[in-house]
């Protein structure tokens, strides 16, 4: 079965400094990656995607991702955090081998940047 | 604007009474699909649709109903709601399956008493 996994609950940056929000992934087939972001009170809106070639995406906002076919990773980035990126972040992966039959979210990790 | 378009986005109800969560898009998309958002759960499918008559069951379609009578909406029913769906639901829909991108509505919190 498809799946991701967040595995820090919350990540605690300072303003102006790199940020990276963790993602592992695990399918059957060729893995199709997003990353949403909720801020709050609102729905989820997205950010990037990774299909095929480069394995790095650039996203919306300034956000980029870096697949890692290896580790079977795909990690939210950014050089510089501003206060306003603090938000609740969601990886989410389709399985092309099973159909698209659904997009699989993790758990969300929220991101604080403090001024 | 392009959106998805959810009601009621606050709701407190309860035990047993039939509701009706509204869900319309005005992009011609053909897939849609409703979520429910839980602390420490992330966001889990209920039911998606591909098209119009064309549903199927997500990962926790236990106690909910949809139809797709038509290609804009597609509403989520509680026949009878039980505390366990106290949540947050988002209606979400893209032009296609695959790779296509969500987009997701606002949002309904439910509260069942």
């Amino acid at each position: 079965a498809q799946s991701v996994a967040q595995p820090e609950d919350q990540v605690n940056v300072a303003e102006g400094n790199p940020l990276t929000v963790k993602c592992t992934y695990s399918v059957s087939g060729n893995p199709y990656l997003f990353w949403y972001v909720q801020y709050p009170n609102r729905g989820l809106q997205f950010l990037l995607k990774y299909i095929t070639g480069d394995n790095l995406v650039k996203g919306s906002y300034g956000f980029e991702a870096e697949f890692n076919k290896s580790q079977t990773s795909f990690h939210l980035k950014k050089p510089s955090a501003l206060v306003s990126d603090s938000a609740l972040y969601f990886c989410a992966v389709r399985d092309a081998n099973t159909g698209f039959q659904k997009l699989v979210f993790g758990t969300g990790t929220r991101l604080l940047v403090s001024p | 604007e392009a959106q998805v378009t959810q009601n009621p986005r606050y709701l407190i109800t309860v035990t047993g009474k039939k509701l009706t969560v509204t869900c319309s898009q005005n992009m011609n998309h053909e897939y849609m699909s409703w979520y429910r958002q839980d602390p420490g759960l992330g966001l889990r499918q209920i039911y998606y649709s591909m098209n119009v008559e064309v549903t199927d069951k997500g990962d926790v379609p236990e106690g909910y109903k949809v139809s797709r009578k038509e290609k804009r909406n597609f509403p989520l029913i509680l026949e009878s709601p039980s505390p366990n769906q106290t949540s947050l639901y988002f209606c979400a829909s893209s032009l296609r399956q695959g790779t296509n991108v969500l987009t997701f509505g606002a949002g309904s919190r439910l509260t069942v008493l």
